[in-house]
């Protein structure tokens, strides 16, 4: 039971924009923590493609973007390729746990 | 280029302790960064398990904390995981990998899988 809710699954089809929600709370994301966001493919290690909130680490495309407002944030991911068919997982500290935290999961589909 | 790879035995019985490692090449654990633990159980989602810092101080899930133990030995540049009296609800794929200090990981291992089972 994840403090900071995805939602489940989200699809669009290629080169269109999808965005992946991270609601958390005044503990967590509201209370100004960093939301990170992870890409992992099938049977893979988790990757990393945002940290604090809207960075970009070298190598991870332009099409990928996060944003933050108050207790949520966002991934987003425009012109959509069959490649970027994966599991989403956004991550954040939360005081009241004492403990990072990572989202729940979203799996993207590319119809 | 920064590399990690978990070593450790896959199958351990109820009650008994994990014990995984992480071979880091690449670069020098003493050199700075924080070094951490997260697990997957199949098909569910990710927990941080704890992080070690270069000098050796630890932060652990407070779910976890009083099963759990993470040490480094920088002579082999390497960083350990311990987890006491397992459970099945411990099995799942462990990952190593490399944090900043805002928490997140920007470099990870392959992952091992680990199965608690008599």
């Amino acid at each position: 039971q994840s403090v900071l809710t995805q939602p489940p699954s989200v699809s669009g089809a290629p080169g269109q924009r999808v965005t992946i929600s991270c609601t958390g709370s005044s503990s967590n994301i509201g209370a100004g923590y960093d939301v990170h966001w992870y890409q992992q493919l099938p049977g893979t290690a988790p990757k990393l493609l945002i940290y604090g909130n809207n960075n970009r680490p070298s190598g991870v495309p332009d099409r990928f973007s996060g944003s933050k407002s108050g207790t949520s944030a966002s991934l987003a991911i425009t012109g959509l390729q069959a490649e970027d068919e994966a599991d989403y997982y956004c991550q954040s500290y939360d005081s009241s746990l004492s403990s990072y935290v990572f989202g729940t999961g979203t799996k993207v589909t590319v119809l | 280029q920064v590399q990690l790879q978990e070593s450790g035995p896959g199958l351990v019985k109820p009650s008994e302790t994990l014990s995984l490692t992480c071979a880091v090449s690449g670069y020098s654990i003493s050199s700075g960064y924080y070094w951490g633990w997260i697990r997957q159980p199949p098909g569910k989602g990710l927990e941080w398990i704890g992080n070690i810092y270069h000098s050796g101080s630890t932060y652990y899930n407070p779910s976890l904390k009083s099963r759990v133990t993470i040490s480094v030995d920088t002579s082999t540049n390497q960083f350990s995981l311990k987890l006491s009296s397992v459970t099945a609800a411990d099995t799942a794929v462990y990952y190593c990998a490399r944090l900043y200090s805002s928490g997140w990981a920007g470099c990870w291992g392959q992952g091992t899988l680990v199965t608690v089972s008599s």
